[in-house]
């Protein structure tokens, strides 16, 4: 069956640049969320959209904006990249938010990003 | 503060034992999730529990919860060495749907 896809895989910038993080949900699943986790740390909610529209938002730096787009793949924009900002960054996706409060997330595999 | 805390923060058993790990939370949820990550690697879902579920089975798991002391166990019959990784606990809350994660046990299997 198909996974959540997070690409690129690994990526490695220099402080101050840029990067952007893909996330392809599920087929079908309409609400994506961004986890940051930090070394040796319990993964952080950043923020989620549902049918393009953001619906939550967690510890995201003003450094950050993130966006789904209408086949519901998101991105993840960073911008003057700190070293704090190494870490590994999680995409999950979800089917809904309403009706079924049960919904399980689904992880991609990450992305590890390496600021030097 | 973390919505969910595990105990123990690390726990090292023989292969073939079981390993019990647990989980606590402070405000009502719809559900509880368990997650592996292997090191350096992603996280991969293990089980969900609802709130309305008391015991759940998946192959060598078997998750319970309860909701009056707000916890939950992991349990793992059999350990065996690929089992090594860090567990975490997540609550999905009534009102929003992201998950709130504790800080993991960290699980080793000695051959």
């Amino acid at each position: 069956a198909a996974g959540v896809i997070q690409s690129p895989r690994h990526l490695i910038k220099e402080k101050r640049e840029t990067a952007t993080l893909k996330c392809y949900p599920i087929p079908r699943h309409d609400t994506v969320y961004w986890y940051q986790q930090g070394p040796g740390q319990d993964p952080q909610f950043l923020i989620s959209f549902y049918e393009k529209m953001q619906s939550d938002k967690g510890s995201i730096p003003d450094r950050f904006s993130a966006q789904q787009f209408s086949d519901y793949h998101s991105e993840l924009n960073m911008s003057s990249l700190e070293l704090g900002d190494s870490a590994l960054y999680f995409c999950a996706s979800t089917l809904g938010l309403a009706v079924d409060s049960y919904n399980e997330q689904f992880f991609g595999p990450g992305t590890r990003l390496t600021v030097l | 503060s973390q919505q969910g805390e595990e105990d123990p923060q690390a726990l090292s058993i023989q292969e073939g034992e079981n390993a019990t790990m647990n989980c606590s939370y402070k405000t009502s949820i719809n559900n509880l999730q368990w997650y592996r990550q292997n090191s350096g690697r992603g996280l991969v879902h293990l089980i969900l529990i609802r709130s309305n579920e008391r015991e759940k089975h998946s192959g060598r798991l078997r998750v319970t919860l309860d909701t009056s002391k707000k916890s939950s166990s992991l349990l793992i019959t059999a350990s065996r060495a690929a089992d090594t990784a860090s567990y975490f606990c997540a609550t999905a809350m009534d009102s929003n749907y992201q998950l709130i994660w504790g800080a993991g046990t960290k699980l080793i299997i000695k051959p």
